[in-house]
């Protein structure tokens, strides 16, 4: 079935540092891809989406291309700061085969210290 | 415009017994999801209705687990003898169909069963 596989279960960094979170995809089919971001206590919030090759997303200073050679969709940020600790999910919705569920990955938690 | 409302936030539970979770989508929402989040994990989907009717329940555990939508409105998910397995926060999303993947989640049930 579809997959979705973060490599970095977490992330620790220091304001303004530079931030790259790996996403990389496993479909059937063409799917759309996803960035969704969970503070504590709240449920995920939709961050961005790009659905075709070379597409970017972007949102908050948060952006990530659809590379569908390499099957990824890498989230990056120039400069992170406090607020942006959080868990951050990459997931996809491969509509191509009729389903509209989303398909998230284990999660990466970003912690940036001040 | 409200959000997704859950009720309640905590529940603590002995092996064996059973509880109930409830959903109120976003005015208008046509498409709901529930959705379990263990502990450090990304949201797995458990169910989806668009109004009334199941799309999708083939990831619910059906011995003990239902999901119901009566009038396309409001939404119920209950676990039967429940167990420690089932230790998760329970996630209602909603959406407009057809779904572009922005899901818009409430806070979240968090279930603990000893």
């Amino acid at each position: 079935g579809d997959s979705v596989t973060q490599t970095e279960g977490q992330v620790a960094l220091s304001e303004e540092d530079f931030l790259t979170i790996h996403c990389n995809y496993s479909a059937s089919g063409y799917p759309a891809l996803f960035w969704y971001v969970q503070y504590p206590g709240e449920g995920p919030q939709f961050l961005f989406r790009a659905s075709r090759d070379k597409e970017k997303g972007s949102s908050r200073g948060f952006e990530a291309t659809y590379n569908k050679e390499a099957t990824s969709f890498h989230l990056q940020k120039a400069s992170v700061q406090e607020s942006d600790s959080a868990v951050y999910y990459c997931a996809l919705s491969d509509t191509s085969s009729g389903s509209w569920q989303l398909i998230f990955g284990s999660g990466t938690q970003l912690t940036v210290m001040p | 415009e409200a959000g997704v409302t859950q009720s309640p936030r905590y529940a603590v539970l002995q092996e064996g017994q059973a509880v109930s979770f409830w959903c109120d989508p976003i005015s208008g929402h046509d498409t709901l999801y529930w959705y379990q989040q263990p502990r450090d994990q990304g949201p797995q989907l458990l169910v989806y209705f668009r109004d009334e009717a199941v799309i999708d329940n083939s990831q619910l555990p059906s011995d003990r687990f239902s999901a119901v939508r009566p009038k396309g409105t409001n939404s119920t998910l209950k676990i039967q003898s429940a167990k420690q397995g089932d230790t998760a926060t329970y996630l209602c999303a909603s959406s407009l169909f057809p779904n572009t993947g922005q899901l818009y989640f409430g806070e979240g049930s968090k279930l603990t069963v000893l």
